[in-house]
């Protein structure tokens, strides 16, 4: 069975700081991985896809990845009440053919 | 708004009864996958659709069945529908199967079945 393991929170991090939520992955084949934020009672939205090992950053966020770890993060920084979400930690599977999910890990920013 | 519509938006079943639900791609996709979402879980893959043929199905029992059809618009059968039934059903969109642009997904059917 492929997994993807989170740590389900919830994280509280206070206004202004940086932001870290972790990921890892069993299936060693795994070659995309996205992380998603979800609003409660929302659909996921894309926020970071990263595909080679190292940091890719995006505005406030930073996605890095690991593979010989199995290891994927994403940071964000300078935290805004806005971010305040659910992010699901996704990879494709090594067959190519889905997307797996973590449970997720619930944020939450404090004023 | 992210081009992949899912209707209805909400549904209230009785235990025991079918439902159906309806999805429409984003303009060019042709895989669309469908997950559930209970509450406080991740998306769970439910099965997928790529040219009108399913592509891979997850560990849901077979009363979940699906459609895909030519303008890859799909659907969700669920029969025989039970309490753990409950949750998001959300259908998403992509490029192909294993898209590394990611999927889009559909704002969801909210299911609860009593």
């Amino acid at each position: 069975q492929k997994e993807v393991e989170q740590n389900s929170g919830p994280l509280s991090v206070p206004e202004g700081a940086i932001a870290s939520l972790n990921c890892t992955y069993s299936d060693r084949g795994s070659q995309s991985f996205f992380w998603y934020r979800q609003y409660s009672g929302k659909s996921p939205e894309l926020i970071m896809s990263i595909y080679s090992n190292g940091d890719k950053e995006d505005g406030r966020f930073t996605a890095q990845l690991n593979k010989a770890s199995q290891y994927v993060s994403l940071l964000i920084r300078d935290s805004q009440p806005s971010d305040s979400a659910t992010y699901l930690c996704a990879v494709i599977d090594s067959s190519a053919s889905k997307i797996i999910f973590g449970s997720g890990t619930r944020l939450s920013i404090r004023p | 708004e992210t081009g992949v519509t899912q209707s209805p938006t909400h549904l209230i079943k009785t235990r025991g009864q079918q439902v159906t639900l309806r999805c429409s791609s984003q303009s060019g996709h042709n895989t669309v996958s469908w997950y559930q979402q209970a509450l406080g879980q991740g998306p769970q893959f439910i099965f997928q659709y790529y040219r009108e043929e399913e592509n891979g199905r997850g560990n849901f029992p077979p009363r979940f069945s699906g459609l895909q059809f030519p303008n890859y618009s799909s659907e969700l059968n669920v029969n025989a529908l039970e309490l753990d039934d409950s949750a998001l059903y959300l259908c998403a969109s992509s490029l192909e199967p294993g898209d590394v642009y990611g999927y889009t997904f559909g704002s969801g059917t909210r299911l609860t079945v009593v």
